[in-house]
Parts: C-alpha cells; sequence; structure tokens
C-alpha cells in the first residue's frame, strides 16, 4: 500500500520565480494539508484542503496557494520565491474522519 | 493560542543509556499529543501518540504520558540504540492541523 507520494524530490529556482509541488495521499485518504519545514525547525501549518477546498489556512501570504484533485492529489504553488521559502515541504493526508495522518517524504525547494 | 516547548538540543548518549526528552504545551481545550521521528533526508514519521489525558503512547521501547496537570508529554527510553539516532519532534493536534516543537537531535554513539 504506497503512502503519501511527493514530487519533486528536490528542485532548485531563482527567486522571483514561481514553483508547483504536487502530492499523491495514501489510498482511502481524502484530506491533504501541506507543511514548511525550514531548515532546523520544526513543520509549519501552510493549509489543508478537503473536497477540494481549502478548509483552513496557516499563516502563510497569499503567494502560497493549492488546489486539490477530484483524485483528492494535491498542488502547493508558490509565486514570487523568496530566499526564506527555501525550506523542506511536506504533504501529509488522512482520512476525513480522524486525525490519523501520514507525512510524504518532502520536496527540499532551495531558492537561490 | 496552541504552542509546543521540547528541550533543545542537540542530545548525545551512549548507547544503552537512558533518553528523556522533555516536551510541554500550552493549548485551547484538550488536544492529542503525538511524537515523530525524522531520520536524515526524509519526512515524519509517527513514533506514539496520545489523545487524553493519563493515556501512555509507547512504541519501539518508547514511551509517553500524557500529563494534564503539567501539560506535558516526555519521551522517554530505558536503553537507546545507535539506529535511535535522529531528530524528534513533539506535536499537538488541535483544530485540524498540527503544532510542532524545534526538535530535538538526537546522537547515540556506539
Amino acid at each position: 500500500d504506497a503512502g503519501v507520494t511527493q514530487s519533486p524530490t528536490h528542485l532548485i529556482k531563482t527567486r522571483g520565480q514561481q514553483v508547483t509541488l504536487r502530492c499523491s495521499p495514501k489510498s482511502g485518504h481524502d484530506t491533504v494539508s501541506w507543511y514548511q519545514q525550514a531548515l532546523g525547525q520544526g513543520p509549519q501549518f501552510i493549509f489543508q484542503y478537503y473536497e477540494e477546498e481549502e478548509r483552513q489556512r496557516g499563516n502563510f501570504p497569499d503567494r502560497f496557494s493549492g488546489h486539490q484533485f477530484p483524485n483528492y492529489s494535491s498542488e502547493l504553488n508558490v509565486n514570487a520565491l523568496l530566499l526564506g521559502d527555501s525550506a523542506l515541504y511536506l504533504c501529509a493526508s488522512s482520512p476525513a474522519s480522524d486525525y490519523g495522518y501520514t507525512f510524504g517524504s518532502g520536496t527540499r525547494l532551495t531558492v537561490v | 493560542g496552541n504552542s509546543v516547548t521540547q528541550m533543545e538540543g542537540p542530545v548525545t548518549l551512549s548507547e544503552e543509556a537512558f533518553l528523556t526528552i522533555n516536551c510541554t504545551y500550552t493549548a485551547t481545550g484538550y488536544p492529542s499529543l503525538f511524537w515523530y521521528v525524522q531520520y536524515p533526508g526524509e519526512g515524519l514519521q509517527l513514533l506514539l501518540k496520545a489523545t487524553k489525558a493519563d493515556d501512555k503512547g509507547s512504541n519501539k521501547g518508547f514511551e509517553a504520558t500524557y500529563r494534564k496537570e503539567t501539560t506535558s508529554f516526555h519521551l522517554e527510553k530505558g536503553s537507546v540504540q545507535v539506529s535511535d539516532s535522529a531528530v524528534y519532534f513533539c506535536a499537538l493536534f488541535r483544530g485540524n492541523q498540527f503544532y510542532f516543537g524545534t526538535g530535538t537531535s538526537l546522537t547515540v554513539i556506539p
């Protein structure tokens, strides 16, 4: 049974560019959350998607946006990249009925 | 608000030593509490959890007890192994999101 799959695993972008990260949830999970983990820090909640809608949002600017597709997969988009956006971006999926979250291995984004 | 404070590292122990990583929390209501582990270059793996006061979570020799009176969820293991070297995160779950501590790096030397 595949867990949460994230792609790509690593990427490098230039300041000011835009990036899209992708997440496929664990089978049977319909809720997807995104977290940002800066180096040496704990993960910070970005937002959560359920039924293709943003259900909840953390303290992140509008440059961070997302989408959830009918098959429950999700994308995280970041516009106008800043050096400070360099981080590990984690996707977590869960069934809507409880908080049995499964985390993916993350996408390491480096902004230069 | 909701927040987690955990013991700063890094922590270095010899194999078979006793481990304690302190974690305290501030939360509205009664959150669920978790310990996650992160190995180098990887995502988060659930280590253990507790959903209500006085619950004890346990897994792979690690234990933590949900103490409402002291708002704590300290992680313990009686005898660490080299393979336990990783970063450990304490977290609370409230309002559909996790609030993580800053992590404690553990290195176990043979």
